[in-house]
């Protein structure tokens, strides 16, 4: 086990509403990324958060957004969903941005009905 | 066209064969590779990073030529256990993002 936990595992929403997704970092990692990963294809760079900031960001438009706390751990809000936002969403986690330590966690599936 | 090509699969193999897989990137920029690793309904799982000189890492080859933006990898003596989607992964800038192909599945039949 990789140490990354997500939470909740599995959510289903409507159009329109919003969501809210965690991630607890690694013990020890500074730099949590996450991605959407589509039914059948490879996961997609929403955005990176490093030390607080956000640190890069992916072709998404601002109604995903995100944060970290002191702790590391962090958050993806998307709000007005639509039914495309179905996916798993996984956060990786790993110290000063290194991508060869970047470990994945479990995912959240989310459904958009 | 897609910033990391891979053929989708699957590929249908039986125990004990060797298999090769393929990966075009667009960006000439691009300063690092991998090959991730994901089973079905799991996180994608670092396989190994791949380098200009190649690398070997037991059963595993992969392989980078940068003058033709292409990336492989190479699995000998196939196991059960191998079956899984294999993800052909690059890096842009140092830091931050890792843009992933779509992978391509592998299937190792007895």
């Amino acid at each position: 086990e990789t140490g990354v936990t997500q939470s909740p595992t599995h959510l289903i929403k409507t159009r329109g509403q919003q969501v809210t997704l965690r991630c607890s970092s690694q013990s020890g990692h500074n730099t949590v990324s996450w991605y959407q990963q589509a039914l059948g294809q490879g996961p997609q760079f929403i955005f990176q958060y490093y030390r607080e900031e956000e640190n890069g960001r992916g072709n998404f438009p601002p109604r995903f957004s995100g944060l970290q706390f002191p702790n590391y751990s962090s958050e993806l809000n998307v709000n007005a969903l639509e039914l495309d936002d179905s996916a798993l969403y996984l956060c990786a986690s790993s110290q000063n941005q290194g991508l060869e330590t970047q470990y994945f966690g479990p995912g959240t599936r989310l459904l958009v009905l | 066209r897609k910033e990391v090509e891979q053929d989708p699969g699957p590929f249908n193999v039986p125990e004990g064969a060797t298999v090769a897989f393929n990966c075009t990137y667009s960006n000439s920029a691009s300063q690092s590779f991998f090959w991730y690793r994901q089973d079905c309904r799991k996180e994608p799982k670092l396989l190994m990073s791949v380098y200009s000189s190649g690398n070997e890492d037991g059963r595993f080859t992969a392989q980078l030529n940068r003058a033709s933006q292409y990336i492989s990898l190479l699995i000998r003596d196939s196991k059960l256990s191998d079956s899984a989607t294999y993800l052909c992964v690059v890096n842009y800038n140092a830091g931050n993002m890792l843009t992933f192909g779509g992978g391509t599945r592998l299937m190792v039949k007895p």
